[in-house]
C-alpha cells in the first residue's frame, strides 16, 4: 500500500512560484508512474502532469505546459511540480497521485494523497 | 482534443440500479478508469481498465465500454455510494489525460 503526503502548497501572487512536494511511502516508488491532478472547489478533475517511473518521460496538460515542471527523486520517494509564473486560474488543491506500473500511457491513479492547496491572488 | 461527457447527475433510489454513463468517440478504443469522490475526500479507484476492481472495492460496482460509452453499473444502491463518479482515459494521440466532467450520484 502506497501513502502519499504532498506539501508545499500556499498563498503565492500572480507570476509567482511555487514547488509542491510528494513523499511516497511504501515499496517501488521508482516503479510507478505519477501525476499530479488538480481541482478547484465544487468543480471536477483536472490533469496536470504526469512522469514515467524512471523519470525519463514527462508529460502535460496544455493549461500547464512551459509553466510547470513535474520531476522525481527516487532516492528520496518524492515527486516535485516546480509552478512558474501561476496565475490566478492555477488555484485549486493539488493532488499527487500513484500508478501501480511503470509507464504513463493507461496511467490509472491507484493511490492518492489528500492534496495541498494554492491559492494564486494578490 | 479528446472529450469524455458525464450526465451531471443521476438519481436512485437505495437498493437499486444505478448506471452512469462516460461518452467520448469511438471511446471503445480507450480503456476507461472510473474514480468515486465523497465529499471533501479524495477520489477512490473503483474500476480500472474498463472492467477490473481493485481490492476492497464492492462487487455491487461492475462497467462495461463499448462503442462511444463507458458505463459504470452499481447494483444494490446504498447510501454510502452517493459522491462524484468521474471517468478517465489516456489519449494516446497527444499523451494526455482526460478526465470526464463527473457526476453527482445522489441517493434517494
Amino acid at each position: 500500500e502506497v501513502q502519499l503526503l504532498e506539501s508545499g502548497g500556499g498563498l503565492e501572487q500572480p507570476g509567482g512560484s511555487l514547488r509542491l512536494s510528494c513523499l511516497a511511502s511504501g515499496p517501488a516508488f521508482n516503479n510507478f508512474a505519477m501525476s499530479w491532478v488538480r481541482q478547484t472547489p465544487g468543480k471536477g478533475l483536472e490533469w496536470v502532469s504526469t512522469i514515467t517511473g524512471s523519470g525519463d518521460r514527462t508529460y502535460y496538460a496544455d493549461s500547464v505546459k512551459g509553466r510547470f515542471t513535474i520531476s522525481r527523486d527516487n532516492s528520496k520517494n518524492t515527486l516535485y511540480l516546480q509552478m512558474n509564473s501561476l496565475r490566478a486560474e492555477d488555484t485549486a488543491l493539488y493532488y499527487c497521485v500513484s500508478d501501480r506500473r511503470q509507464q504513463a500511457i493507461h496511467f490509472q491513479g491507484f493511490y492518492w494523497g489528500q492534496g495541498t492547496l494554492v491559492t494564486v491572488s494578490s | 482534443s479528446y472529450v469524455l461527457t458525464q450526465p451531471p447527475s443521476v438519481s436512485v433510489a437505495p437498493g437499486k440500479t444505478a448506471k452512469i454513463t462516460c461518452g467520448g468517440n469511438n471511446i471503445a478504443s480507450f480503456s476507461v478508469h472510473w474514480y468515486q469522490q465523497k465529499t471533501g475526500q479524495a477520489p477512490v479507484l473503483v474500476i480500472y481498465f474498463d472492467t477490473e476492481r481493485p481490492s476492497g472495492i464492492p462487487e455491487r460496482f461492475s462497467a462495461s465500454n463499448s462503442g462511444n460509452t463507458a458505463t459504470l453499473t452499481i447494483s444494490r444502491v446504498e447510501a454510502g455510494d452517493e459522491a462524484d463518479y468521474y471517468c478517465q482515459v489516456w489519449n494516446s494521440d497527444n499523451n494526455h489525460l482526460v478526465f470526464g466532467g463527473g457526476t453527482q450520484l445522489t441517493v434517494l
